[in-house]
């Protein structure tokens, strides 16, 4: 069926390095995705998104890329701050709005 | 902080029993989807209402259903409540049922059954 998995359920990044936070998507007609962090306690917060003709995508500290090919998405953080700590998922939309999430990276950061 | 809103916060209920979980979507959003996150895992999508229409469901028995309001405001309600109902329950809003739009999440409803 179809799935989004990560590759790492955990990351642990000292302050200031970049974290990279990786996805496998299985379904190849998938033509939208979405990085979100959650917090602990709260919903998940919208980070970036990218269509399915895009490769890469830049935010504030963040690039999300892209690779068809392999069906791959990863999440790349810029100097990483404490402030970033929580889980992160990706999710894909394949099918007008229905949103298929992995199980999601604990990343940490280190002071 | 998005704008999506949702009631109660937290609620603890027996088995056999019946919830109503509310939300609220975001100022000029129109389509709302109702998840299912278990501990430990990533949220599974229970449904979506789009202009008052069921948009989509995905693989949740009949126990758990749903309405949409003409304010676009939404309930999901479970009947006949199990064990393993119990999770966090999150509603999102976006502007459009047809996807490839933003999902804004709510804080969501942590639900305890017992």
């Amino acid at each position: 069926g179809e799935s989004v998995g990560l590759h790492l359920p955990t990351l642990s990044v000292q302050e200031g390095d970049n974290s990279i936070i990786n996805c496998a998507y299985s379904n190849s007609a998938s033509d939208y995705f979405i990085w979100y962090k959650q917090e602990s306690g709260k919903g998940p917060q919208f980070i970036i998104d990218i269509r399915s003709n895009m490769d890469k995508r830049q935010g504030q500290r963040v690039t999300v890329l892209l690779n068809k090919t392999v069906k791959h998405l990863s999440l790349q953080i810029a100097a990483t701050q404490p402030g970033d700590s929580a889980v992160y998922f990706c999710a894909e939309d394949n099918q007008g709005g229905k949103l298929i999430f992995g199980q999601g990276t604990e990343l940490s950061v280190k002071p | 902080e998005t704008g999506v809103t949702q009631s109660p916060t937290h609620l603890i209920k027996t088995r056999g029993q019946q919830v109503t979980l509310r939300c609220s979507s975001q100022s000029g959003h129109n389509t709302v989807s109702w998840y299912q996150q278990a501990l430990g895992q990533g949220p599974q999508f229970i449904f979506q209402y789009y202009r008052e229409e069921e948009n989509g469901r995905g693989n949740f028995p009949p126990r758990f259903s749903g309405l949409q309001f003409p304010n676009y405001s939404s309930e999901l309600n479970v009947n006949a409540l199990e064990l393993d109902d119990s999770a966090l329950y999150l509603c999102a809003s976006s502007f459009s049922g047809t996807g490839g739009f933003e999902q804004y999440f709510g804080p969501g409803t942590r639900l305890t059954v017992t």
